[in-house]
């Protein structure tokens, strides 16, 4: 079955850019949307957007401005950047495949990365 | 984008049923087919319990059920195990500008 994991630093400066990379295998990212979700530590998920095979992108508004997740399907991969970081981007990081056809429906997860904004 | 309503706590004794409930607006959890449900045990990633509702994907027991009333949509387990005590979200879609908005989530604990 898929496995997704994700990679990238474990801590990153206030006001720099966050980047992780989602690889997955097991099955091709090809033909399905692909999403990254967040969990601050002690608190509740939250969607902050997806990215189909052909580059479709959809963000959360209240992110929109900061964040980029794009597609490298050579490599089977997709990525994302969350820019000008605060202390309130500390969280675990999940890469999630979508079920196509039923809205926000993650079917496979990633076991998360911890992301520390810390100087 | 406004969070869905979910009660912090819910409890049961073993073998008993309790119902979570996830409250949105006539925008999202009572205009659209699409909500989910999602169980969390500490330091684990979350796991699909039921889609589109009322939908159970393959492995998931048929224990968990999903069902919507209006504007609030109901995630049920019934005879409570102890390994059913994890946290539960919801999520709806609400429109491509409101793709995805998560409840708060509610911590179920086994009595």
């Amino acid at each position: 079955q898929v496995q997704l994991q994700e990679s990238g630093p474990g801590l990153v400066k206030p006001s720099e850019t966050l980047s992780l990379i989602c690889s997955v295998s097991s099955g091709s990212i090809t033909n399905y949307y692909w999403s990254w979700i967040r969990q601050p530590p002690g608190k509740g998920l939250e969607w902050i957007g997806y990215i189909h095979y052909t580059g479709t992108t959809n963000y959360n508004p209240s992110l929109r401005s900061r964040v980029t997740i794009s597609v490298d399907t050579s490599k089977n991969q997709f990525s994302l950047k969350v820019s000008s970081v605060t202390a309130a981007d500390t969280a675990v990081y999940y890469c999630a495949r979508i079920l196509e056809g039923y809205g926000p429906t993650f079917d496979y997860w990633g076991q998360g990365t911890l992301v520390t904004v810390s100087s | 984008q406004s969070a869905l309503t979910q009660p912090p706590s819910a409890s049961g004794s073993p073998g008993q049923s309790v119902t979570i409930s996830c409250t949105g607006i006539s925008s999202d959890v009572g205009d659209y087919n699409y909500v989910s449900w999602y169980q969390q045990h500490p330091g684990k990633a979350p796991k699909l319990m039921i889609y589109e509702v009322s939908k159970r994907p393959s492995g998931v027991p048929d224990r968990f059920s999903g069902s919507r009333s209006g504007n609030t949509a109901s995630l049920t387990v019934a005879g409570l195990l102890a390994e059913d005590e994890a946290d539960y979200y919801c999520i709806s879609f609400g429109g491509m500008n409101n793709w995805g908005v998560f409840g708060g989530g509610t911590k179920l604990t086994v009595l």
